[in-house]
């Protein structure tokens, strides 16, 4: 199975504030690499597929990047309705894997 | 407006047998694939398989395998997650998700997701 590795598990951010999340493959997944926001009692929630493309709905504060094994997902300016979960998910490989999330948390 | 619509909370026994549901609507059931997944605190989002409505046909990850069964009803545009013996490991929230795939290769992200069923299985 392809590990998803994300970092930090969480972090602790001001609203304004720019928000980097990364997420690595034990193996290239090329860029077949998506990003979802989680809140509380919540499903998931897409927001940037195949690596770099906007979700339709989501905000253009959000941006993801990268391909391989090393990906990025940006927060340029952060929201109060962002503070949430981010999971990294990968659909190169069978079985689909996620990362274990990154908690953004309120500073 | 795309949604998935899945049934409500349930509190089994070790042993017991359970079938939970999906219900789709606002596109056609028959064209897209249906993935189901588990989230638990310590494992995080598992990914345990998808079915095409549109045939049946199922594939289901390793880690599930022979452990659960999906089933979709085109008629009422439902899918089905189903144990025939629960276990206390199988305490989780399940989620459907909606996946499109290409020729059957599914590359696609999870679109829209159903808002859970937390399954809790206790003596």
């Amino acid at each position: 199975d392809i590990q998803m590795t994300q970092s930090p598990s969480s972090l602790s951010a001001s609203v304004g504030d720019r928000v980097t999340i990364t997420c690595r493959a034990s193996q290239s997944v090329s860029n077949f690499l998506h990003w979802y926001q989680q809140k509380p009692g919540k499903a998931p929630n897409l927001l940037i597929y195949a690596a770099s493309n906007l979700q339709s709905g989501v905000p253009s504060r959000f941006n993801g990047s990268g391909s391989g094994t090393d990906f990025t997902l940006t927060i340029s300016s952060l929201q109060p309705e962002d503070f949430a979960t981010y999971f990294c998910q990968q659909s190169s490989n069978t079985p689909r894997t996620f990362g274990q999330g990154t908690k953004v948390e309120i500073k | 407006e795309v949604r998935l619509v899945q049934s409500g909370a349930e509190v089994k026994k070790p042993g017991e047998s359970l079938k939970i549901s999906c219900k789709a609507s606002g596109y056609s059931f028959s064209f897209y694939w249906i993935a189901w997944l588990r989230q638990t605190p310590g494992k995080g989002l598992e990914w345990m398989g998808i079915i095409y409505p549109g045939d049946s046909e199922t594939r289901y990850s390793p880690s599930f395998q022979g452990q659960v069964t999906f089933s979709a009803d085109k008629s009422s545009g439902t899918a089905y997650l189903q144990w025939s013996s629960l276990q206390a490991s199988d305490t989780a929230m399940y989620y459907c998700a909606r996946q499109y795939c290409s020729t059957g290769i599914c590359y696609n992200p999870f679109d829209y997701w159903g808002q859970g069923t937390p399954v809790t299985v206790s003596s």
